[in-house]
């Protein structure tokens, strides 16, 4: 059972440029989330998805954008990526229910630069 | 909105000291969760507790227990006996309901250095 699944684990690019981070996860869990962590400053939550077709943003959304196409896959989008985005971005799934708060289960993170 | 403060931002002790990791909350919601997770040197999170606003009864692990208090907004958490395995960053996260919706918004994190 793989769980939640990042890729890539590291990656460098260069201010202006775009990528995807990937994250699928094999739990059959409803929500997936994404989060960034800055040193010093604890996981803040960029986006988040309560099923397929269905996204919110998060705290810290700008620059940033998701979709949710199917269950396993929220990609995380980056256009025009800036030296403010670099950091250690995590994605998360959970099976929630209407009134439950069950614990995430997050993948092993991956290392962004920007220069 | 709410918050989580972890006012320890570097907690150092010896092999087999107990310590303790606080965690104060805020939040206007009457049904609330509690959650702490691991950060080894690894980087990876591990879950560790989770608790719901109507169990006030403490927890104990083996070498972990938690003592949450609803009227001081309190979630700490004590190790006993720690040992070098034990030094990570801790995070102390309260969950959140948007419109609804489960999300979570966790602590800064105590960097608890356990050396021999």
């Amino acid at each position: 059972n793989a769980g939640v699944t990042q890729t890539p684990k590291f990656r460098i690019l260069k201010i202006g440029q775009s990528m995807t981070l990937q994250c699928t996860q094999d739990m059959n869990h409803n929500y997936m989330y994404w989060y960034r962590q800055d040193p010093g400053m604890g996981l803040k939550l960029i986006y988040y998805s309560v099923g397929a077709g269905i996204t919110d943003k998060g705290e810290v959304p700008n620059g940033y954008n998701v979709s949710r196409s199917t269950t396993e896959d929220f990609p995380l989008r980056l256009e025009l990526a800036a030296p403010s985005q670099t950091s250690v971005y995590f994605c998360a799934s959970a099976r929630q229910g209407q009134d439950s708060n069950q614990p995430q289960h997050f993948g092993d993170g991956t290392r962004l630069s920007i220069l | 909105a709410q918050k989580v403060t972890q006012a320890q931002t570097e907690i150092s002790v010896v092999e087999k000291e107990d310590v303790t990791l606080d965690c104060v909350y805020e939040t206007r919601d009457t049904t609330y969760y509690l959650f702490w997770y691991k950060q080894p040197p690894s980087g990876e999170l591990v879950f560790l507790i989770r608790r719901n606003s109507f169990d006030e009864q403490n927890e104990i692990s083996g070498r972990y227990s938690w003592n949450f208090q609803k009227s001081t907004s309190s979630f700490n958490f004590t190790i006993t006996a720690s040992q070098v395995v034990d030094s990570a960053v801790y995070f102390c996260a309260l969950s959140e309901r948007n419109s609804g919706y489960s999300t979570l918004t966790f602590g800064k994190g105590t960097m608890l250095l356990v050396s021999p």
